[in-house]
């Protein structure tokens, strides 16, 4: 079984201010892992994702986030945060061999300006 | 591509009465889809994974008697809740897997029930 930690629960941060969101995984076995982004009231997109191959994995709006296996971490980061980010954020694992998504908490990013 | 929607986005029903909504693939097949629900301020909570053409698996602590999931196509799958209460009050969301990796969500359903 997997499972995800995300360590804040809320993140407030300034307009043009870096942001970083953590998230630790547990599992027995290879995985997969993704990071989704909530807007109020919709549903889920995804933000980035690793599967395999280079440890680092970006998105087309500024966002990377880092495997790393030994920390069994993959943070999220972006170096300028826009008001338009301000969202919930859900980091999820799945295996290979099942393709159930076990989410995290999330973390709600709060962005002023 | 590789849109998903859900129908109705909001619903509102009075206790007892069953609520069926709509998960649909609209540009690729989905030979297996998931429904998840969401609590206010908290995380998706799997709640049973439906396959085309067979019945659906529940995740532990589900009452399949009450979540009433079919998969009649590879682009439709519904759920239904049967004699809602206001505890069964959520955000139900759809995800179509569209890839060996791929979940592709719906907007969700906002179900109030008075």
């Amino acid at each position: 079984a997997q499972s995800v930690t995300q360590l804040d629960s809320q993140v407030p941060v300034f307009e043009e201010a870096p942001v970083e969101l953590r998230c630790n995984y547990s599992s027995s076995v290879s995985v997969y892992l993704f990071w989704y982004v909530q807007y109020p009231n919709q549903g889920l997109q995804l933000l980035l994702k690793y599967l395999s191959g280079s440890t680092l994995v970006e998105s087309i709006n500024g966002f990377e986030a880092e495997f790393n296996k030994s920390q069994t971490s993959f943070h999220l980061r972006k170096p300028s945060v826009h008001i338009s980010d301000t969202a919930e954020y859900f980091c999820a694992v799945s295996s290979p061999n099942d393709y159930k998504l076990s989410f995290g908490a999330g973390t709600t990013v709060t962005v002023r300006a | 591509g590789a849109v998903v929607s859900q129908h109705p986005s909001r619903v509102i029903c009075k206790s007892g009465t069953s609520v069926k909504i709509e998960c649909r693939s609209l540009d690729f097949q989905a030979t297996t889809m998931f429904w998840y629900r969401q609590f206010p301020k908290q995380s998706l909570m799997l709640m049973a994974t439906s396959n085309e053409g067979s019945k659906a698996t529940y995740e532990q602590g589900v009452e399949k008697d009450k979540f009433l999931i079919n998969h009649a196509s590879l682009t439709l799958s519904t759920l239904t809740v049967t004699s809602a209460h206001p505890e069964d009050s959520s955000f139900y969301i759809c995800s179509a897997r569209g890839g060996p990796s791929e979940q592709y969500f719906g907007p969700g359903t906002r179900l109030t029930v008075t």
